[in-house]
């Protein structure tokens, strides 16, 4: 089945360090998206990548990197410089022209 | 401003009552219009989408109109179960907004038995 998968479904992280949070998708989409999710706010863009090996900021970019070397990844690390990381992460993809975005099961990270 | 505004949660709703969540948009242009439901511990489903004016977009009992003269697009059904318990987000997207999403606050809904 196709579809898109995020791992790991909890995640801890201690202050100062780096995580990453895995996607990856067997859709042959292109476009691929992080949000994050805090409770009362909605949904959050935080990177966007809409082709291989290009990707742009979201509103909240900082603190966060991610990469796109393959057309099914897009992982997203989140640094030390994220200030305030505890979240709920969903990845995306939209397959170009349908407008229509498929999301995992997201990550859910927490500071301890 | 807001680009997505949906009516604040909680909506607690009795089995078989009837649902309105009110969606307004900010656009210039005519983006396409969505409703996505979000599972506890889940990502996102799309619900249900519109993409011009007056188009009704359905799934599962739920509706949504694209309105632009009002610049609206309420969701609505007729008779609720418990098993729509969720959050529900509106959604845009269009040239305006670089293609990318753009989701409201979202909406819990409870419907109680």
């Amino acid at each position: 089945d196709g579809g898109i998968t995020q791992s790991p479904k909890y995640l801890f992280r201690k202050e100062g360090q780096n995580v990453t949070l895995s996607c990856e998708q067997n859709l042959n989409h292109d476009a691929m998206y992080w949000y994050r999710q805090d409770p009362g706010q909605g949904l959050r863009l935080i990177y966007y990548s809409q082709i291989v090996n290009d990707f742009q900021k979201g509103d909240i970019a900082e603190g966060y990197s991610v990469s796109r070397e393959k057309k099914e990844s897009f992982p997203l690390t989140v640094t030390s410089a994220q200030k305030n990381p505890t979240a709920f992460y969903l990845c995306a993809s939209i397959q170009g022209g349908t407008d229509e975005a498929f999301f995992g099961q997201g990550t859910r990270l927490t500071v301890v | 401003g807001d680009s997505v505004t949906q009516m604040e949660g909680p909506v607690t709703l009795s089995e078989e009552a009837f649902l309105t969540i009110n969606c307004t948009y900010t656009a210039t242009g005519y983006p396409s219009l969505f409703w996505y439901v979000q599972y506890p511990g889940e990502g996102l489903q799309l619900l249900l989408k519109a993409t011009k004016a007056d188009d009704k977009g359905s799934n599962k009992g739920f509706e949504a109109t694209y309105r632009k003269e009002t610049t609206s697009f309420h969701l609505e059904k007729g008779s609720v179960q418990v098993s729509d318990s969720a959050v529900y987000f509106c959604a845009l997207s269009g040239e305006e907004y670089g293609n990318k999403l753009v989701f409201g606050a979202g909406t819990i809904l409870r419907v109680k038995s």
